[in-house]
């Protein structure tokens, strides 16, 4: 595909469920980056993968929260026993390689899902 | 903890004005990277710039410029000659450059700017 592309655009589910929130990066990207958007937390960075491996998971609100890439490609978001407070725009992004490594690369992002948590 | 402040919530300009988003940033590290994103009535973010600490020169893309200073800790962001398809959220944001590369990633409330035309 030409763009980064998630799945799927909304998901509502009820307070408790698990959810499982779906990336596919644009093809060859190595590094791959999940973020997530609300209201009451604005931009938050949640986990960035250099390949399949996540250097750094601190950025998860919590361990309900577990994200995994695998062959390189789509990565998946997973959420255990929703909380409202879940609620919020999924962004994910990605980028030839790590962006800190290439002055010139760009990040790009796709659409988003929006959780909603009743 | 580091923290990224754009005390400006909401600018208005009239069209083919100069405008400055301003962006101020606190971090105890020596090597951090900061970067610039657009997010359009759209929704979709779109990736602007990325700038190292240890690289104070500024930038210009178009009518896109960047002014970095390390000794206000600031990256202040500059659209010359604005246009109505500028009119979006902007959003600053500071990232670590620990061992895992890119991590612990900051980002400010954003800009509105609404350019009038």
């Amino acid at each position: 595909g030409a763009g980064v592309s998630q799945s799927p655009s909304n998901k509502v589910t009820e307070k408790g469920k698990d959810v499982e929130l779906r990336c596919d990066p644009i093809s060859g990207h190595t590094a791959l980056y999940w973020y997530r958007q609300s209201l009451g937390q604005g931009l938050e960075f949640l986990i960035y993968f250099q390949g399949n491996s996540a250097p750094d998971k601190s950025g998860l609100p919590s361990d309900r929260f577990s994200a995994e890439r695998t062959g390189g490609s789509v990565s998946t978001l997973t959420i255990q026993r929703t909380q409202q407070e879940d609620s919020a725009v999924y962004l994910c992004a990605s980028s030839l390689v790590p962006l800190i490594l290439a002055p010139t690369d760009t990040q790009y992002f796709g659409p988003g899902t929006r959780l909603t948590v009743l | 903890a580091q923290k990224v402040t754009q005390a400006q919530t909401e600018i208005s300009v009239v069209e083919k004005e100069d405008v400055t988003l301003d962006c101020v940033y606190e971090t105890r590290d020596t090597t951090y990277y900061l970067f610039w994103y657009k997010q359009p009535p759209s929704g979709e973010l779109v990736f602007l710039i990325r700038r190292n600490s240890f690289d104070e020169q500024n930038e210009i893309s178009g009518r896109y410029s960047w002014n970095f200073q390390k000794s206000t800790s600031s990256f202040n962001f500059t659209i010359t000659a604005s246009q109505v398809v500028d009119s979006a959220v902007y959003f600053c944001a500071l990232s670590e450059a620990g061992s895992g590369g890119y991590q612990k990633v900051t980002f400010g409330t954003g800009t509105k700017l609404q350019v009038i035309p």
